[in-house]
């Protein structure tokens, strides 16, 4: 099983672009997050999906849009790409949300 | 919400034991994790505990008591490949959206 991958893995950006990050499981998981780590710090949750055509607010959701057309896929759009948006992104996903999370190898986040 | 903390850093020799403390507020709690994360790779899931007690798994033990708000992350017979971030994460009841605190910094010496 490849379980949760996420591309790309590195992506710089300038100010002001734009650009979607991928994530697609192949678990059959019905509950997908996707989180920012930056440089020391823990998870911040984003935007997270129950089930496909539903999505929610995290913690961080500004500057940030997500889409669930399918139980396989999770995208994560920046629109207007800005510094405070460098970062480490993770995309995970769940059993009904009562297993363990299971993550992608994370993208790697520059905007200069 | 949530609200997690856990101490930023901790320092043991090898072969020793450490244990990393996480407390949580939560408006409605389902469930603790700890997962374990290597400097520029993705979190790995190391335990789970719902119900108060200890859960053991090898090497690494997980204790929740939810009256406390608390829990921890024993860790024996350390070895230096277990330097590593240990993130503590408290699932909620309502939305069961998974929360994450900083992260306790462990570095095992020789």
């Amino acid at each position: 099983n490849a379980g949760v991958t996420q591309t790309p893995k590195f992506r710089i950006l300038k100010i002001g672009q734009s650009m979607t990050l991928q994530c697609t499981q192949d678990m059959n998981h019905n509950y997908m997050y996707w989180y920012r780590q930056d440089p020391g710090m823990g998870l911040k949750l984003i935007y997270y999906s129950v089930g496909a055509g539903i999505t929610d607010k995290g913690e961080v959701p500004n500057g940030y849009n997500v889409s669930r057309s399918t139980t396989e896929d999770f995208p994560l759009r920046l629109e207007l790409a800005a510094p405070s948006q460098t970062s480490v992104y993770f995309c995970a996903s769940s059993y009904e949300g009562i297993t363990e999370a299971f993550f992608g190898q994370g993208t790697r986040l520059t905007v200069v | 919400g949530q609200n997690i903390d856990q101490p930023t850093e901790m320092t043991a020799t090898e072969g020793a034991i450490v244990q990393i403390n996480c407390t949580y507020q939560t408006s409605g709690f389902n469930g603790l994790f700890w997962y374990q994360q290597h400097a520029g790779e993705a979190p790995t899931f190391l335990s789970y505990n719902v119900l108060d007690g200890l859960e053991e798994k090898g090497r690494f033990s997980s204790f929740l008591s939810r009256s406390k708000g608390y829990s921890y992350l024993l860790l024996k017979e350390l070895q230096m490949k277990d330097s590593a971030s240990y993130l503590c994460a408290v699932r909620d009841r309502t939305d069961y959206k998974l929360s994450f605190g900083a992260g306790t910094t462990v570095t095992v010496r020789a």
